[in-house]
């Protein structure tokens, strides 16, 4: 069975930091390129970041560059997240999700939830 | 403020045929054919319904059907059931400021 399984979310407070996880399993990890999203309670969805199958193609959005970073463990089957410098619109459900389409991810974790707040 | 423009909301009867749209610019949706559609229900993960514009990944019913024109894309839900009750959510590459814009959903509700 194809399936992604994040993991690593938390309540920390302002400036904090945390590292995601995701581990993947069911299909050839090293093949595709992974993503990360987030959605805001109540709010849309939103593509933090995006790496590509070597890990030589990484686009992050404008809100969170300089603060997240992705990564990837091939022989682990694993990406992951690097969260810094959080901050209260930070909050939300955070997602791991394979690109198997140009621009369009088929699989999706069941997410894991960051609440940033003192 | 969201990058592509969708209505809040949409309704229709059982069997009634509804259309979301999502409206962006020339530098993502007016270009590029790489506009997709999720489905959410409350409390889930989005689910692909539609990618590169037109197409249906496999398992997803051929009542749902995406087309652009110009900037605007839509996604059509014909013959609605029960279990179309969700949210629609449009994105597509873009190249402003961020590479993958979103729609801000829509709540289709079934009468």
């Amino acid at each position: 069975e194809v399936q992604l399984v994040e993991s690593g979310g938390a309540l920390v407070q302002p400036g904090g930091s945390l590292r995601l996880s995701c581990a993947a399993s069911g299909f050839t990890f090293s093949n595709y390129w992974m993503s990360w999203f987030r959605q805001a309670p109540g709010g849309g969805l939103e593509c933090v970041a995006t790496i590509n199958p070597d890990a030589s193609e990484i686009h992050y959005v404008s809100a969170v560059k300089g603060r997240f970073s992705i990564s990837r463990d091939n022989a682990k089957n694993s990406v992951f997240l690097q969260v810094t410098s959080l901050r209260a619109e930070d909050t939300a459900v955070y997602y791991c999700a394979r690109d198997a389409f140009a621009y369009a991810s088929d699989v999706w974790g069941q997410g894991t939830t960051v609440t940033v707040s003192s | 403020q969201s990058a592509l423009t969708q209505p809040p909301s949409a309704s229709g009867s059982p069997g009634q045929s509804v259309t979301i749209s999502c409206t962006g610019s020339i530098s993502d949706v007016g270009t590029y054919n790489s506009v997709a559609w999720y489905q959410q229900y409350p409390g889930k993960a989005p689910k692909l319904i539609i990618y590169g514009v037109t197409k249906r990944p496999s398992g997803v019913p051929d009542r749902f059907s995406g087309s652009k024109s110009g900037n605007t894309a839509s996604l059509t839900v014909s013959g609605l059931q029960a279990e179309d009750e969700a949210h629609y959510f449009c994105t597509s590459y873009g190249t402003g400021n961020d590479f993958r814009v979103f729609g801000g959903g829509t709540k289709l509700t079934v009468l």
